[in-house]
Parts: structure tokens; sequence; C-alpha cells
């Protein structure tokens, strides 16, 4: 089975613009989840999708939206955004919603940084 | 609410050392805990998951890790270190229930000297 893809995989934007990422998660996977990830604040939690609903978030502001297809592939968008917004984001996928110690796999990421 | 504490954000070895990565977590309830390694401009890959059967757990590449209620810790060890092993390694943390997400430690890079 191919892996979780993520594109693009890097991408420039200045502050004020808005972006969107893609993730193609692990056919058959239902769940798909997007984290952040930042020298300063590690790994955060930003959202997870299942069947098209988004069943958790964390706490990040609401310039930070997802959504998900009945394909399960998944994006997400942030608007309006802030130097802060530099960081790697990882979108993860599972075969079941992530409780229960499902394991999730991880896309390479897509590079983003806000000038 | 859970949490992960992985101390020291460093950590090097000699090839063929044992290698310790520490992981303290906080839940209130029993926990399922991971560890992942992410190798540079790369995702995060699953090294073994702890999800209450036995307490000692096995993963990839020789690692292994053994959960301790008492010491609520989980801390991953590998006897003898290669040069491929250095990487970044993170230390999770979920719970179940409707709401459950995965919680990372802040991580832990692990150099390898010859």
């Amino acid at each position: 089975k191919a892996g979780v893809t993520q594109t693009p995989r890097y991408l420039i934007k200045t502050r004020g613009q808005q972006v969107t990422l893609s993730c193609s998660p692990i056919s058959g996977h239902r769940s798909v989840s997007w984290y952040q990830q930042t020298p300063g604040q590690g790994l955060q939690f930003l959202f997870e999708y299942f069947s098209e609903t988004q069943r958790n978030k964390g706490n990040f502001p609401g310039r930070f939206s997802g959504r998900q297809f009945s394909n399960s592939r998944s994006e997400m968008n942030v608007s309006t955004l802030e130097l802060g917004d530099s960081a790697l984001y990882l979108c993860a996928s599972s075969e079941q919603v992530v409780s229960n110690g499902n394991e999730q796999f991880f896309g390479p990421g897509t590079r983003l940084t806000v000038l | 609410a859970q949490s992960v504490t992985q101390l020291g954000s460093h950590v090097s070895v000699s090839e063929g050392a044992l290698v310790l990565l520490r992981c303290n977590y906080s839940s209130s309830v029993p926990p399922y805990l991971f560890w992942y390694v992410q190798y540079p401009n790369q995702g995060l890959q699953l090294l073994l998951k702890y999800t209450s059967a036995a307490t000692l757990v096995k993963g990839i590449n020789g690692f292994e890790a053994e959960f301790k209620k008492s010491e609520t810790s989980f801390h991953l060890t590998k006897p003898s270190a290669h040069m491929s092993d250095a990487a970044e390694y993170f230390c999770a943390v979920s719970e179940s229930g409707a709401n459950s997400k995965l919680t990372f430690g802040k991580g832990i890079t692990l150099s390898v000297r010859p």
C-alpha cells in the first residue's frame, strides 16, 4: 500500500495570505489527524477527522481549519498567515479513530515558511 | 489531562553502547503509550506501542520499552547503538474515549559517535 502523501512538500507564503495543505491517507484509512511541529512548541495536535466529521480539535485559533472528503482525503487551511505559523505540518492516518491505541501512520509533512 | 515529559533534549552515545531514552507520562486513565522516531526531513515512524498487554514491548530496529505504572514511565532502550539510530525520538500518550488524541513529548535528539 502507498503511504500517507502530503502536498505540497514545501511552501513559502507572506503574512496575511492563506494556505491550503492536502493529505491523502493510506487506502482504507478513515481517520486523518493534523499536527504542527515547531522547534519551540514541538508536536501539537490540530484536529482529527473521521468519516468527514471533525471529532477532536486542539488549542489553535479559528484561523486553522480543516475538512475531510468522502474519499478520506483531507485538507487544512490557515487564513491570515502569521510569522509564527511557519512550521512543519504533519498529517497522520489510521484505520479507526485515535483511541484504543490505534496506530497512526505519518506523512512526510509540508514545510510552510511565512515571510 | 494527559502529558508526556522527556527530560533533556539531546543524548549522545558511542556506537555499540546502550541507548536509554527516558519518558514519563501523566494520565488520569490507563494510557496507551508510543515511541516514534523522526529522521531529518521525514515524518514520524512508529517504533513500538504499549496497549495494556505485556509491559515489556519490543519494537522495530532492536528497540524495546518497559511500561512501569508505579513510576509512570515508559523508557526506550536498545542494547547496542548503531550509527543509523541517530534521529529524533518522541514519546507519546493517548487515552481511550470519545475525545482521544495523541499528545507528544518535546522529543530527544540521539547522536551516535563512531
